[in-house]
Formats: C-alpha cells, sequence, structure tokens
C-alpha cells in the first residue's frame, strides 16, 4: 500500500511551459484534491474531486485544470506556466468527504517542488 | 469564506516545558478542525483533530480545546521534545455542497531547545 504518490518531485520550468503533475492513491479513496504551499501562506486548496468525474474549484485555480478519469488519479495541469506558480504543490486524499460532520482525515503525498524561470 | 488564523508565527520552548497554538475562524458553521504536523522538507500529517460537538479531545501528549461561541482552538503539547519540533498548521472546514474543503491557518514554527 503506496499511500498518495507524487511525480515528479522536482520540476523547473520556464514561463508559458507546460506540464502535468502526477497523483495517484492506492487507498480507493473517494475525495483527492490539490494544494499548493508557500512560505508564510499555509496550504491553499486549488482543485478537488469527490469522485471520479466530479471536480470543482477551490481558492486559488485560476492557470491549473484537474481531472478525474479513475478514483486513483488525479493528475494537475499547468496550461501555461508563470513564475508566481512557483510552489511546493501537495495532493491529499480522504476516505469519503465527511458528510455532514464537515471532514476526514486527509493523507498528503510527498509533494512536488516547482520553479518557474 | 472561511478564514484561519494562526498564532505565533514562530514559538520556541525548551525541552520539557508545554506549548500552545491557537488559531481562530470566521464561519460559525465551520464543525471540523484537523491539526496537521510538517517536518521540514516532509508531507503534513494529522496529529489530532476535533469537531464541533466536542470542546476537548486528548492524545498522549497532545491535546486540542475549542471554543465554538468564541470561535477559537488550540493545540496543546505537554513534555515538549526535540522531536516536536516542526511547523503545526490548524485547520477549519464545513460541508459545503458535494464536499468539505479544509481552510489551513498560516503555519506555526515550533523549536525545543534543549
Amino acid at each position: 500500500n503506496a499511500g498518495v504518490t507524487q511525480t515528479p518531485k522536482f520540476q523547473v520550468l520556464k514561463t508559458g511551459q507546460s506540464m502535468t503533475l502526477q497523483c495517484a492513491q492506492d487507498m480507493n479513496h473517494e475525495y483527492m484534491s490539490w494544494y499548493r504551499q508557500d512560505p508564510g501562506m499555509g496550504l491553499r486548496l486549488i482543485h478537488y474531486s469527490v469522485g471520479a468525474g466530479i471536480t470543482d474549484q477551490g481558492e486559488v485555480p485560476n492557470g491549473y485544470n484537474v481531472s478525474r478519469s479513475t478514483t486513483e488519479d488525479f493528475p494537475l495541469r499547468l496550461l501555461s506556466a508563470a513564475p508566481s506558480q512557483t510552489s511546493v504543490y501537495f495532493c491529499a486524499s480522504s476516505l469519503g468527504t465527511g458528510g455532514t460532520a464537515g471532514g476526514e482525515t486527509q493523507y498528503f503525498g510527498p509533494g512536488t517542488r516547482l520553479l518557474v524561470l | 469564506g472561511e478564514n484561519v488564523e494562526q498564532h505565533p508565527s514562530t514559538l520556541s520552548v525548551q525541552e520539557g516545558d508545554s506549548a500552545v497554538i491557537k488559531c481562530t475562524y470566521s464561519d460559525s458553521a465551520s464543525n471540523y478542525f484537523p491539526w496537521y504536523k510538517q517536518e521540514l522538507g516532509k508531507r503534513p500529517q494529522l496529529i489530532i483533530d476535533i469537531r464541533s460537538n466536542v470542546g476537548e479531545k486528548k492524545d498522549q501528549r497532545i491535546a486540542v480545546t475549542l471554543n465554538k461561541t468564541a470561535k477559537h482552538f488550540s493545540l496543546h503539547i505537554t513534555e515538549t521534545q526535540p522531536e516536536d519540533s516542526a511547523v503545526y498548521f490548524c485547520a477549519a472546514s464545513k460541508r459545503t455542497g458535494t464536499a468539505s474543503k479544509l481552510t489551513f491557518g498560516t503555519g506555526t514554527r515550533l523549536q525545543v531547545t534543549l
């Protein structure tokens, strides 16, 4: 059981380039999400998914696209990279969406460090 | 939307002392409050959480208290050890539509000195 995995670990892009950050989980989790972590700003939600074929925007979605064709995978696409997207990106998953209880334990991947020049 | 404020941003304590980190939230409908620990270069990991129907929860040296009226919650670490040194994040969430979305605080860097 590998948990949540992310690739690549580190990536350097030039402004305007596109790329996809990969995220996979083998825990049959329903809920998956992407966060970015910047110094002094905590973790901010980019996009999330409550199941295959269902995605929605988080707090900072501009410049990013997601799709969820399978339960296991939730890739994050940068359409045209900008220096402002330099950050550490974390994927996370949880068994469910927490129902009316408000939330469930989220398990984070190891992160992808992205540098946009 | 929800706004979570966290204080202090840095905290230095001596080994064996207690550490307290405080968070406030803005949305009274938030009902789930987890705390995550992130060691340098590692992923965040849940250490404890509390739901709005509980005022306090304890797990060995770690405890969390929640005051719904004042909309604040706190993390208490007793008998601190060097391995407690890390960045700690609080978060708040509530059910919105089909999912619950976490809003994180900005983090507290805890350093436990010998």
